[in-house]
């Protein structure tokens, strides 16, 4: 089944700074790409997702970039804020019919944004 | 809408008891899953259900059993609680499988000694 690994696992950056957090994946077939948010004691929350057919798709500060040549997407955060700082899921998914489409999800990259 | 919920929010086990998480959706999701969350750790899926009367095995589903009676609740069972079996219990709902957004309860905290 697919395999999502995220780099960095722990990132520290100085609120106002940016931060990004890249995202591997091991099926070519993969053609949806989540990025989750969980701020400590709360759900995931979905923040913004990318397909296949498109190389970046923004959301304010929040942005997606995907490279389906590399299996990699990175998620930027710009003009970091003390709310960012939660830990974000990446996760990768294959169109049902292309063998086990469930959603994988990488471990999680705890982001600390220092005031 | 209240979404995804979950019930209990805490629960202490003794090795060996069972239990039930309880989880409803109210979206008209046909699909249901389970996860568990280890410190440090991603989700793991247990279970999940593409519909009322059919369910199937994620990674995890040892010591786990799942019903689906109805589109609106997805019960988790737990059989001789272990302590490896602490861990923080997600539910989650969608309106398709694996390609849009996954709605999540807000979690079952539970320990087994």
């Amino acid at each position: 089944g697919e395999n999502v690994e995220q780099h960095p696992s722990t990132l520290s950056v100085q609120e106002g700074d940016s931060a990004v957090i890249k995202c591997t994946y091991s099926d070519s077939a993969s053609n949806y790409f989540p990025w989750y948010k969980q701020e400590l004691g709360k759900r995931p929350q979905l923040i913004i997702d990318i397909r296949s057919n498109v190389g970046e798709k923004k959301d304010q500060r929040i942005a997606v970039t995907l490279n389906k040549t590399a299996k990699h997407f990175s998620l930027h955060i710009t003009e970091t804020q003390p709310e960012d700082s939660a830990v974000y899921f990446c996760a990768a998914s294959m169109e049902a019919g292309y063998g086990n489409n469930r959603l994988a999800f990488g471990k999680g990259n705890q982001v600390v944004v220092i005031p | 809408n209240a979404g995804v919920t979950q019930t209990p929010k805490f629960r202490i086990l003794k090795i060996g008891q069972s239990m039930t998480l309880q989880c409803a959706q109210d979206m008209n999701h046909n699909y249901m899953y389970w996860y568990r969350q280890d410190p440090g750790m991603g989700l793991k899926l247990i279970y999940y259900s593409v519909g009322a009367g059919i369910t199937d095995k994620g990674e995890v589903p040892n010591g786990y059993n799942v019903s689906r009676s109805t589109t609106e609740d997805f019960p988790l069972r737990l059989e001789l609680a272990a302590p490896s079996q602490t861990s923080v219990y997600f539910c989650a709902s969608s309106y398709s499988f694996g390609q849009n957004e996954q709605f999540f309860g807000p979690g079952t905290r539970l320990t087994v000694l």
